[in-house]
């Protein structure tokens, strides 16, 4: 069975400039989430998808990430315009309706 | 929100060396998993354990849930045990999101 797969693997780009970063949860889980870790902090949720519709996006840090999920099953997060602070690791999880969380590689954004 | 503390923050071992983790969560959870971020930066399912006790080789875990902790136990470490180890919970009508620990990072020598 595949896992999570996220793409890219790494990102680099300018401030200001516009990233989306893709995830594939494993085939048949309603429940997909973002999370990311910045430097040197803690890894923080982002939001939360059953199927196609947002469950919880209390992590969203402001209006600059916007989450889909057209369809309900791959999810996109675009990132528009890009700053300094978005740096870091962004993690793609999905899940059955209960139970455990498989988490995606990361997709490692570098914002100069 | 609830708050998740690990212990020690840091940890070397010399390899066939035991060890234990600790995860203190200050409130009552519905999810609990320990996770171990390879030296690539994946994390790495290693349970979930919202109560209980559960085993898989060298690692074992148990989650005792009404004193709000959870403990990991490495036996007979070895090199490909190094990295970080995360704990994290799902606050009890959170919905499903995880709240991490800030990790314990393990690095295991020959």
């Amino acid at each position: 069975e595949a896992g999570v797969t996220q793409f890219p693997s790494h990102s680099v780009i300018e401030k200001g400039q516009t990233v989306t970063l893709r995830c594939d949860p494993i085939s048949g889980h309603d429940n997909l989430y973002w999370y990311r870790r910045v430097m040197g902090k803690e890894i923080k949720f982002l939001l939360h998808f059953v199927k196609e519709s947002k469950q919880d996006e209390s992590g969203m840090p402001n209006n600059r990430f916007l989450a889909e999920r057209t369809g309900g099953t791959y999810s996109t997060l675009k990132v528009q315009p890009a700053e300094l602070e978005d740096s870091g690791v962004y993690f793609c999880a999905s899940s059955p309706p209960l139970g455990t969380q498989y988490f995606g590689p990361g997709t490692r954004l570098t914002v100069l | 929100g609830i708050q998740v503390e690990q212990s020690p923050p840091d940890l070397i071992l010399q390899e066939g060396a035991n060890s234990t983790l600790r995860c203190n969560f200050s409130d009552s959870v519905n999810n609990l998993q320990w996770f171990h971020q390879n030296p690539w930066g994946q994390l790495i399912n290693l349970f979930y354990i919202p109560s209980g006790t559960k085993q898989n080789g060298r690692l074992s875990a148990t989650t005792v849930a009404t004193e709000r902790y959870s403990l990991l136990y490495i036996s007979s470490s070895q090199t490909t045990d190094s990295g970080v180890y995360f704990c994290a919970v799902g606050p009890a009508g959170g919905y499903n999101k995880l709240i991490f620990g800030a990790g314990t990072r393990l690095a295991v020598h020959p």
